[in-house]
């Protein structure tokens, strides 16, 4: 049984440019989350999406945007990009809102 | 908001217990967490305790809840050296959340 899936595993982008990072979640899961990791910090929470919706946002600003597709995959797309932006982004799939299965990850370096 | 915090290190013979602990400020927390991560890794998930609980045990692996003191810990016992990476607490709030609020990490060094 795959877990959650992301792609791609790593990515190098130039300031101003945009980016899409996708997800998998887990089989049967119908809720993905997504998160910011920095170095040398937690995850910080950046939305959710359920029934193609986003359910409940963090403190992200608006460049930061997602999708979720009829067969519960998604996107997250971040436009402008930051210096800053650089970080691990996870994505977190769950079922009945508390088995949080998180992916590898995408590390994002904006130069 | 809410804060969860942890220390940042703990240094441990392999053998011996570790104890990791973390400290939470929501009341309303339902779900509290637990998560490894390894280098260049995303987060496994070790064990989940729910709010009304106060001790939870899973192999090696024993959790206590003081919900008083919002205080929550991490027992791994026979420490090895597989076990060294970076413990989360995590934290799933009761007002309406569905984000899970993470602490910085602790990382668990084994000394042989």
């Amino acid at each position: 049984d795959a877990g959650v899936t992301q792609s791609p595993t790593h990515l190098i982008k130039t300031r101003g440019q945009q980016v899409t990072l996708r997800c998998s979640p887990k089989s049967g899961h119908d809720t993905v989350s997504w998160y910011q990791q920095a170095l040398g910090q937690g995850p910080q929470f950046i939305f959710q999406y359920y029934e193609e919706e986003e359910r409940q946002r963090g403190n992200f600003p608006d460049r930061f945007s997602g999708h979720q597709f009829p067969n519960y995959s998604s996107e997250l797309n971040v436009n402008a990009l930051l210096l800053g932006d650089s970080a691990l982004y996870l994505c977190a799939s769950c079922d009945r809102g508390y088995g949080y299965t998180f992916g590898s990850g995408t590390r994002l370096t904006v130069v | 908001g809410e804060d969860v915090e942890q220390s940042l290190f703990l240094s441990v013979r392999e053998g011996d217990s570790s104890v990791i602990n973390c400290t939470y400020t929501d009341s309303s927390s339902t779900y509290l967490y637990w998560y490894k991560q390894e280098p260049g890794a995303g987060l496994q998930l070790l064990t989940y305790i729910f709010s009304n609980m106060d001790m939870k045990q899973d192999q090696r692996l024993t959790v206590l809840l003081n919900k008083k003191d919002k205080h929550l810990s991490l027992r791994i016992a026979d420490t090895q050296t597989g076990d060294s990476a970076i413990y989360f607490c995590a934290e799933k709030s009761g007002g309406g959340a569905d984000g899970l609020t993470f602490g910085k990490g602790t990382h668990l060094i084994i000394q042989p």
